[in-house]
Order: C-alpha cells, then structure tokens, then sequence
C-alpha cells in the first residue's frame, strides 16, 4: 500500500519567507507526528496529532512554527519568518493510533533549505 | 525518559552478524525498546521492538537480558545494504510521550 508522503521534497526559501510543508499519512492511520532532523543528528520532535487535534506540541521551537491537520488526514507545517536556522529536513510520520507511537512509519521527508 | 546510550560507529565486513548494544540504565517497568534503522537521504523504518527476552522477525533479533538495563540489536549476515544509522529507544506506547531519538550508531559495511 501507499506509503507517507511528503511535499515538497525540496524547498528553498529567503530568509524572512513563509513556507508550508505536506504530509500525506498512510490511509487510516489516527496518529501524525513531525519531525525535523540536522546533518548527523537524530531526527527531533515536533508536534503529534491524534486525529485532528494537537495532542502535543511541545517540541515547536517557537510561535513562527504551526501545524494543521483540519480533516484528521493530511497535515500541513506552516513556518513564518524563516531564519537560516530552520534549515533542515522535516519528515512526518504516522502510526494506526497513539498506542502504537513506537512503530511509527516515516515519509521521505522534505528538505528545506533558508538562504 | 529513559535516557539511551548506543555506540556512534561500528563497521564490519559483508557477511558478519553484527551486535549493536543499548545501555539503557533507567529503563521503566513499562517501557519498551524500539529499533529503528535509517538510510541516507530516507525517513527512519521501524525494524523491531520487544519487552523482554528474545524477539525475532525476517529483519533482526533483539535481546533483552532480565533486568532490561541493556539490549542488543543483531543483524545476521550483513551486505552492503544494511549500511544505515540505527537508533534505540525506550519508551511506553501509551500516552503522549513522544519518540526520543538520540544519534544512533552508524554501522558501515564494507566489501
């Protein structure tokens, strides 16, 4: 079946620019995470939906970083006011529902680079 | 959290079984260990997860002695495709916990 999704699978911005990264969860899957991962570091969590709600969003580093999931299906990671620091690779996964977090499935990811 | 401590590298030949260890010292009754393995340019794939003991699929094995303070990943039979980092972590499945992933240990296999 169809995996995670992710668009775009790359994106550069300026500095300053607003960005919308999507992820397409696996069909019926409640539980949606995302993550952003640096060069030689684990990947780091963001915000966890279960179904449309934020369940958690305690690793969003600040105010310019939202997340939506309107439908309880696809999500999108909304980043205002990009620094150069947000460069990064931001992968979102999904699980059948939060009980099952520890066997998530991990999209590609999508590469944002802030110039 | 249950606070994980892996090796960062470790390289081995083409068809050696391959033994990554976690120290994981304060693990929870209720806790689990969780394997996942990431390819460059890939997101990270669950390979394995267990409670105690022994737990083998078409993958790996996981080992889990009784106190649960440590577990090792193996791999049997390495190639040149099991080149990736693989993380360790410990944690419930209930609740809102999130995945902690640390640096992982980047096994390269050579030829």
């Amino acid at each position: 079946g169809a995996g995670v999704s992710q668009t775009p699978s790359n994106k550069v911005t300026e500095k300053g620019k607003y960005v919308e990264l999507r992820c397409d969860p696996i069909s019926g899957h409640t539980a949606l995470y995302w993550y952003r991962q640096s060069l030689g570091q684990g990947p780091e969590f963001l915000i966890y939906f279960q179904g449309t709600g934020a369940a958690d969003d305690s690793g969003l580093p600040n105010d310019r970083f939202f997340a939506v999931r309107p439908e309880g299906s696809v999500s999108t990671l909304k980043i205002q006011r990009t620094e150069r620091g947000d460069s990064a690779v931001y992968l979102c996964a999904s699980s059948l529902t939060g009980d099952r977090r520890y066997e998530q499935y991990f999209g590609p990811g999508t590469r944002l680079t802030v110039t | 959290l249950a606070k994980t401590t892996q090796p960062i590298s470790m390289d081995s030949y083409e068809g050696q079984e391959v033994n990554i260890t976690c120290s994981h010292n304060n693990i929870a009754t209720n806790d689990y260990i969780t394997w996942y393995q990431q390819f460059p340019s890939q997101g990270p794939r669950f390979i394995i997860q267990g409670y105690k003991t022994k737990v083998t699929n078409e993958v790996a094995s996981l080992f889990i002695p009784a106190d649960r303070k440590s577990s090792t990943l193996s791999l049997p039979r390495v190639s040149l495709s099991d080149t990736a980092v693989y993380y360790c972590l410990v944690g419930g499945n209930s609740g809102n916990t999130p995945l902690v992933f640390g640096k992982g240990t980047r096994l390269s296999v050579i030829a």
